[in-house]
C-alpha cells in the first residue's frame, strides 16, 4: 500500500498568516494515464470532510483561492495564505492513483 | 444541490451484522463512482471500499476484506455496505463519499461494536 506521510501533526498559526501542509507518497502518485490523484480535504469540528483541492492543484468549487495546492510525484505542498477561523480544522491528503487509497494522518490547523 | 444521507448505523454486538445505506439525490448517481470512508472515534480518515458507477467493480480495504460488501442500486440511487463479523475495531463513523475524488460527502453514520 502507498503510505502517505503528513507534517507536521499540528501546526500553530496567526489569523492573517500563512499555513503549508506537506504530504509525501512512498511511491509515485503519476498514474498510468499521466494523471496524479492527489487530493487536499478539510474536516472541520464536528463536520464531514470537504474537498478543498483536487489532482494536485485543482481548487473545487467555492474554494477561495488563499488555498493553493503543488507538488509532483511523491512530494506535495497545500498552502494556506491569510488564514481565516473557518480555515481552522484538520487537514487530510489522499492519494487514489493507487488502490488502495490512502490518507495522510493530518494536520491540526490551530491558533497560535 | 448534491445530497448524501447515510443512515442504518448504531450499537451492535462483536459478530453481528449491520447494514448502511446512503441516499444521494441532486445528481446522476450512476454517472458516478461512490465510496465509504470511516473514522474511528478521534482517529484519521480510513478509506473502506469503492465501487464503480455501474456495481461491477468494486475494491476493498484489507482491514475489511472478506467481511464487508458494498453494493448499489441505481434505480434508487442508494449506496449500501453490509458489515458482517463486525469487530470493535470496526466502531466509526461511516461517511459515504461520491466519486473518484471524494467531492462531496455525507453527514456521517456512527457505528458502535460493543457487548
Amino acid at each position: 500500500d502507498v503510505v502517505m506521510t503528513q507534517t507536521p501533526v499540528s501546526l500553530p498559526v496567526s489569523l492573517g498568516g500563512q499555513a503549508s501542509i506537506s504530504c509525501r507518497s512512498s511511491q509515485s502518485l503519476v498514474h498510468s494515464n499521466g494523471n496524479t490523484y492527489l487530493h487536499w480535504y478539510l474536516q472541520k469540528p464536528g463536520q464531514s470532510p470537504q474537498l478543498l483541492i483536487y489532482r494536485v492543484s485543482n481548487r473545487f468549487s467555492g474554494v477561495p483561492d488563499r488555498f493553493s495546492g503543488s507538488g509532483s510525484g511523491t512530494d506535495f505542498t497545500l498552502k494556506i495564505s491569510r488564514v481565516e477561523p473557518e480555515d481552522l480544522g484538520d487537514y487530510y491528503c489522499l492519494q487514489s492513483t493507487h488502490f488502495p487509497d490512502t490518507f495522510g494522518a493530518g494536520t491540526k490547523l490551530e491558533l497560535k | 444541490e448534491v445530497q448524501l444521507v447515510e443512515s442504518g448505523g448504531g450499537l451492535v454486538q462483536p459478530g453481528r451484522s449491520l447494514k448502511l445505506s446512503c441516499a444521494a439525490s441532486g445528481f446522476t448517481f450512476s454517472d458516478y463512482n461512490m465510496a465509504w470512508v470511516r473514522q474511528a472515534p478521534t482517529k484519521g480518515l480510513e478509506w473502506v471500499a469503492s465501487i464503480s458507477y455501474g456495481g461491477s467493480n468494486t475494491h476493498y480495504g484489507d482491514s475489511v476484506k472478506g467481511r464487508f460488501t458494498i453494493s448499489r442500486d441505481n434505480a434508487k440511487s442508494t449506496l449500501y455496505l453490509q458489515m458482517d463479523s463486525l469487530r470493535s475495531e470496526d466502531t466509526a463513523t461511516y461517511y459515504c463519499a461520491r466519486g473518484r475524488i471524494f467531492d462531496y460527502w455525507g453527514q456521517g453514520v456512527m457505528v458502535t461494536v460493543s457487548s
